[in-house]
């Protein structure tokens, strides 16, 4: 099973609301991931968490904020979001020994958001 | 720097004919390439990866894709096309180490017309 969950499929939110993304795995994979895509680009990498810890933050704004409760959970955190905001939020997993460069990601099916 | 180049924005196939998606990389050391689809409002799903040995690697949905280093290639393709192909597709690289980052291409609109 290479499955990713995510909830909700669909987001609308104001610019001073406070909301979060949830992603969650049971695959035992200890890599987890949060990409941002706009519509038929490239998904662009936000944050890999290793062993529940933060690895990698690629100069996100502080208006996101991730969370690793667990080993199959992931949240993003949403406040005072902006309009260009809006877009379509993947996660992902890997197994993550170390980060392998062989290891597969495995994707979500997103949440799309929309920031009004 | 590692990067991946996808030189067809749109592939436009009949069903039935050949389907070619085109790729190359530029990585220093050995690359670890990767194939993924995307159909409309959904994830990445994964199709296949070349890490070492055999050139032709197999994947899901009957799509292969062959490794050429001298020509820094990772062409995806599939013999015979159905309708049901049609989707965004991405080539992503890896390079050889400890390496967190997956550098995808910018994106191939594969469109096969009944």
């Amino acid at each position: 099973d290479t499955e990713v969950t995510q909830t909700p499929k669909h987001l609308v939110m104001g610019m001073t609301n406070k909301k979060s993304l949830k992603c969650e795995q049971h695959m035992g994979h200890r890599a987890m991931y949060w990409y941002k895509q706009k519509a038929k680009k490239p998904p662009e990498l936000m944050f890999v968490y290793s062993y529940e810890k933060l690895s990698i933050n690629e100069s996100v704004p502080s208006r996101f904020s991730p969370e690793c409760p667990n080993s199959s959970l992931l949240n993003l955190h949403l406040h005072a979001l902006q309009p260009e905001d809006s877009a379509l939020y993947l996660c992902a997993s890997s197994q993550d020994r170390s980060l392998r460069s062989t290891d597969t990601q495995y994707f979500g099916p997103g949440t799309r958001l929309t920031v009004l | 720097a590692q990067s991946v180049a996808q030189p067809e924005d749109q592939v436009n196939v009949a069903e039935g004919n050949p389907l070619t998606v085109k790729c190359t990389y530029s990585v220093s050391g050995n690359p670890y390439l990767f194939w993924y689809v995307q159909y409309p409002n959904r994830g990445l799903q994964f199709l296949l990866k070349y890490i070492t040995g055999d050139n032709l690697v197999k994947g899901s949905y009957g799509f292969e894709a062959e490794f050429n280093k001298s020509q820094t290639s990772f062409h995806l393709k599939k013999p015979s096309a159905l309708v049901s192909d049609s989707a965004l597709y991405f080539c992503a690289v890896r390079r050889s180490s400890n390496d967190y980052k997956l550098s995808f291409g910018a994106g191939t609109t594969v469109t096969v017309r009944a």
